[in-house]
């Protein structure tokens, strides 16, 4: 079975532009949770989806925006770059039918913002 | 909400050693207890989970013991190899698909 595929792997952007990265669950699995790893906060939980809809979401600003279609594919979008959003986001894919499932990760997108 | 701590952040082993990381948790809701190992350039890979009905697991190497009273959970890696090098984490949830990692174990087994 194929795992988590993240897209793209290396981004590079500049302030104030947007970025949209994208994820594809391992097959069969409903949940997409999203999440930020950066060396001074470590891994932190940005949001999580099931069946399109956004079912928790961590404490980040409303420029932290994602969706997922009903294929469970899921994108993220960060808009109005800031320097501190350089990190590596990861995403997690899981069966979604309990809050306690095995999540999975991806190999991640590295967004560098200069 | 949740707040995880893990020690030590970094641990320096001999190969054939054993290792031992230790975490804990803030919230007594908290049920499920899983430990990722990271390498360079790759996403984390979850090793071994525990839930809050158990209170150690093992496979083959590794364990995993969980006190809930004392809200604390512990990861052993018995006999380390130059292969268990990496950066390990902890984490925690109280059942709402959201997990609080600790900030994480850089392990260096020496050769």
């Amino acid at each position: 079975k194929a795992g988590v595929t993240q897209t793209p792997r290396y981004l590079i952007k500049t302030r104030g532009q947007q970025v949209t990265l994208s994820c594809s669950p391992i097959s069969g699995h409903r949940s997409v949770s999203w999440y930020q790893q950066t060396p001074g906060q470590g891994l932190q939980f940005l949001f999580e989806y099931f069946s399109e809809t956004q079912r928790n979401k961590g404490n980040f600003p409303g420029r932290f925006s994602g969706r997922q279609f009903s294929n469970s594919r899921s994108e993220m979008n960060v808009s109005t770059l800031e320097l501190g959003d350089s990190a590596l986001y990861l995403c997690a894919s899981s069966p979604g039918t309990s809050g306690t499932d095995t999540q999975y990760f991806g190999p991640g997108t590295r967004l560098t913002v200069l | 909400g949740e707040n995880v701590e893990q020690h030590p952040s970094t641990l320096s082993v001999q190969e054939g050693d054993s290792a031992v990381i230790k975490c804990t948790y803030s919230d007594s809701a908290s049920n499920y207890f899983p430990w990722y190992k990271q390498e360079l350039g790759k996403g984390p890979q979850l090793i071994i989970d525990i839930r809050s009905n158990v209170g150690e697991k093992k496979d083959q190497r590794i364990a995993v013991t969980l006190n809930k009273t004392a809200k604390h959970f512990s990861l052993h890696i018995t006999e380390t190899q130059p292969e268990d090098s990496a950066v390990y984490f902890c984490a925690a949830s109280r059942d709402d698909y959201k997990l609080s990692f600790g900030a994480g174990t850089t392990v260096t087994v020496r050769a």
